[in-house]
């Protein structure tokens, strides 16, 4: 167990409507990701952090944007829900940034509709 | 641009068979190419791992073939039990990249059949 929480597990909402992902570390690393998997496409990274108010785009962060105010916990906010952005995501948290393991947590599934 | 091409897509294997996973990479400044697992609902967790000094590394079951030069990475899982049944992903990073992570795959899905 990595210590990662994703909250929530589960979410419906309607296209426009501002949505919310958290994770929440208890290890105290300093690297978070938010990744996305659909089928057909694997997992995709949205955005990255490398520190406190420190974060960086990913492969897919159109309609996106993140904050972390606090080591323990990154947030994923979709400003206005659209139906292609239907998905589970993933949080990741890294010792060391490049070169080593990432730990997942369970996934938070987002459904648009 | 995908710059990790896994292959197949899915796999159905019988029990005790070997199942073989490939993956081919562009980016020569990969230097850390690791295989995740993947149960339903859960996130993908660190199966095995290899650097590229060497060409292969054994894990029990789990064993990782490495060709530099043809830019190729396996992963063979010998006497397949049910129990592997889930969906595999390779991925590669560089040490001396950015702090952005692994770049995955597309997965496998991978069928063990009593």
């Amino acid at each position: 167990d990595a210590g990662i929480t994703q909250s929530p597990r589960h979410k419906v909402t309607e296209t426009g409507t501002p949505v919310t992902l958290r994770c929440h570390q208890t290890e105290n690393h300093r690297y978070m990701y938010w990744y996305r998997q659909d089928p057909g496409h694997g997992l995709r990274l949205i955005h990255y952090s490398y520190g406190v108010k420190d974060t960086d785009k990913g492969e897919v962060s159109d309609g996106y944007s993140v904050s972390r105010s606090k080591t323990e916990d990154f947030l994923l906010t979709l400003e206005s829900a659209t139906s292609s952005q239907t998905s589970v995501y993933f949080c990741a948290i890294s010792r060391q940034g490049f070169g080593g393991e990432l730990f997942f947590g369970e996934g938070s599934r987002l459904t648009v509709l | 641009q995908q710059q990790v091409k896994q292959s197949p897509q899915s796999l159905i294997v019988q029990k005790g068979g070997i199942s073989i996973i490939n993956c081919a990479y562009e980016n020569t400044a990969f230097d850390y190419f690791p295989w995740y697992q993947q149960f339903p609902g859960k996130g993908p967790a660190l199966l095995i791992a290899i650097r590229p000094d060497v060409s292969e590394k054994k894990e029990g079951r789990f064993t990782i073939s490495f060709n530099k030069s043809a830019k190729q990475f396996s992963l063979h899982i010998m006497d397949s039990q049910p129990g592997d049944s889930a969906t595999y992903f390779c991925a590669a990073d560089s040490q001396g990249g950015g702090a952005d992570g692994l770049t995955f795959g597309k997965g496998t899905h991978l069928i063990i059949q009593p």
